[in-house]
């Protein structure tokens, strides 16, 4: 089964707004978790992530929110412009169990953001 | 920026034909992953390298699939006998020892007609 899903396919967002990408886990040892920007025909890029000792991070206008109990993440983009438009995969990776975990992914959200 | 390279960017292959892709991971980064992204966007995790020694690999890639990363020499992925159902595009990733950031290079897209 998925292990990692993010429920939107697709969300469009108006420039300046705030662009609210969700993904959910089903693994309680997932312990890192991450959010990768994907442009079309261009390799996943790290945007920013998050272990699982804090329930927040921000860099710029990305925040990460972990919800452990949830078993939910989401990336927040505020202020989002129309370079933003690209699709965004979470993902997930169980570190504590090997060091070199591999990374589980979700389907990807495609966000749109339009003037 | 990622510094990953992958080669061919695009590769085409009847069935049955071997497949043969290769990549360099970053400077100073040992730990190397293969990933396959299929035309629905769904990654599989394939097979992942420290230097050389394979850390974690799944069935498919016991199989049909083979993978090594020499010392001194790319990484590569071959399948043996490829099947339709391989077309999809083919990441590598590297990250440091003991930092779980992978940095991923552009993919080979690989086509089985």
């Amino acid at each position: 089964g998925q292990q990692v899903k993010q429920s939107s396919p697709s969300l469009t967002v108006q420039e300046g707004g705030i662009s609210i990408l969700n993904c959910d886990y089903e693994n309680d040892m997932f312990d890192y978790f991450a959010w990768y920007k994907k442009y079309p025909d261009n390799s996943p890029t790290l945007l920013i992530s998050v272990r699982s000792n804090v329930d927040k991070r921000e860099d710029g206008r990305l925040t990460v929110f972990l919800n452990k109990s949830g078993k939910h993440f989401s990336l927040h983009i505020t202020a989002s412009q129309p370079e933003d438009t690209a699709v965004y995969l979470c993902a997930a990776g169980a570190t504590a169990s090997s060091s070199f975990s591999k990374l589980v992914f979700g389907q990807g959200t495609s966000l749109s953001v339009v003037p | 920026n990622s510094k990953v390279i992958q080669t061919p960017r695009y590769l085409v292959k009847g069935q049955g034909q071997k497949a043969k892709m290769r990549c360099i991971p970053e400077k100073g980064h040992p730990v190397v992953f293969w990933y396959q992204q299929n035309k629905n966007n769904e990654f599989k995790f394939l097979i992942n390298f420290q230097n050389q020694e394979v850390l974690q690999q799944i069935d498919m890639t016991e199989k049909r699939f083979s993978a090594e990363c020499p010392s001194n020499s790319p990484c590569s992925l071959e399948i043996q006998s490829s099947e339709a159902g391989d077309s999809a595009l083919y990441l590598c990733a590297s990250s440091r020892l003991g930092q779980d950031t992978q940095y991923f290079g552009p993919g080979t897209r690989l086509l089985v007609l």
